[in-house]
């Protein structure tokens, strides 16, 4: 069974600094989908960037990026340029590319970002 | 696009009480997913739907939950009877067609349980 680890559970960064979110999963399988989601207080969860395994360019999304190491099965999230609307809980995902397109969530970081 | 609707938002019920959630995900969208979120953790899967059929409901509690999802469009969650713990965010989601792409799950605003 796949799991997904986030080892932070809270993280701070002061506004306009860049601030990295980490993520490490584990898998048997080759082909597969990594996700960060951003869940704001309000409890929508929203799709930040997707990564597809087989590719190995890292996503980037405006002022979110990832840096995708397959070998290590890491995932992590920088952000830059935070702004206070970032402050939320984000959450690693991954979801095999066969079988059961489940998202397998870790636990999630709460980022809070100061003025 | 309209995103994914769920009613209701918010729902306290007393233990051993029946509770039931109402989700219409985006039209078009084939796939729809129930996740349980309890607080502090991840959501964690409760059932998959591809159209009217049930693709994974391993993580199911089937004596109490049950789940169905009429012409492959709504669907409806239901608990009886709800324990305490039970309380949490259940979360419904969808996406296109799991294989496309551009696979993607699009969740909708949750429903907050709270059993007493």
């Amino acid at each position: 069974a796949q799991t997904v680890t986030q080892s932070q559970p809270e993280m701070s960064v002061q506004e306009a600094e860049t601030v990295t979110l980490s993520c490490t999963y584990d898998t048997s399988e080759s082909n597969y989908y990594l996700f960060w989601y951003k869940q704001p207080p309000s409890r929508q969860m929203i799709l930040v960037i997707r990564q597809e395994a087989y590719k190995q360019q890292n996503a980037t999304e405006n002022r979110f990026s990832v840096n995708f190491q397959k070998a290590a099965k890491s995932f992590s999230l920088k952000i830059s340029d935070s702004q206070l609307g970032d402050t939320a809980m984000y959450f690693c995902a991954f979801m095999n590319q066969g079988g059961s397109e489940k998202l397998v969530f870790g636990k999630g970081t709460k980022l809070t970002v100061n003025p | 696009e309209a995103g994914v609707a769920q009613s209701p938002r918010y729902k306290i019920i007393e233990k051993r009480q029946s509770v039931a959630f109402w989700c219409n995900p985006i039209s078009g969208h084939a796939t729809l997913y129930w996740y349980q979120q309890i607080l502090g953790q991840g959501p964690k899967l409760l059932i998959q739907f591809q159209n009217n059929g049930v693709v994974d409901d391993s993580q199911l509690p089937k004596d109490r939950f049950s789940a169905e999802r009429l012409k492959g469009v709504d669907s409806t969650l239901k608990i009886q009877p709800a324990k305490l713990e039970d309380s949490a965010v259940y979360l419904c989601a969808s996406n296109r067609e799991p294989r496309a792409e551009e696979e993607t799950q699009y969740f909708g605003p949750g429903t907050r349980l709270l059993v007493l």
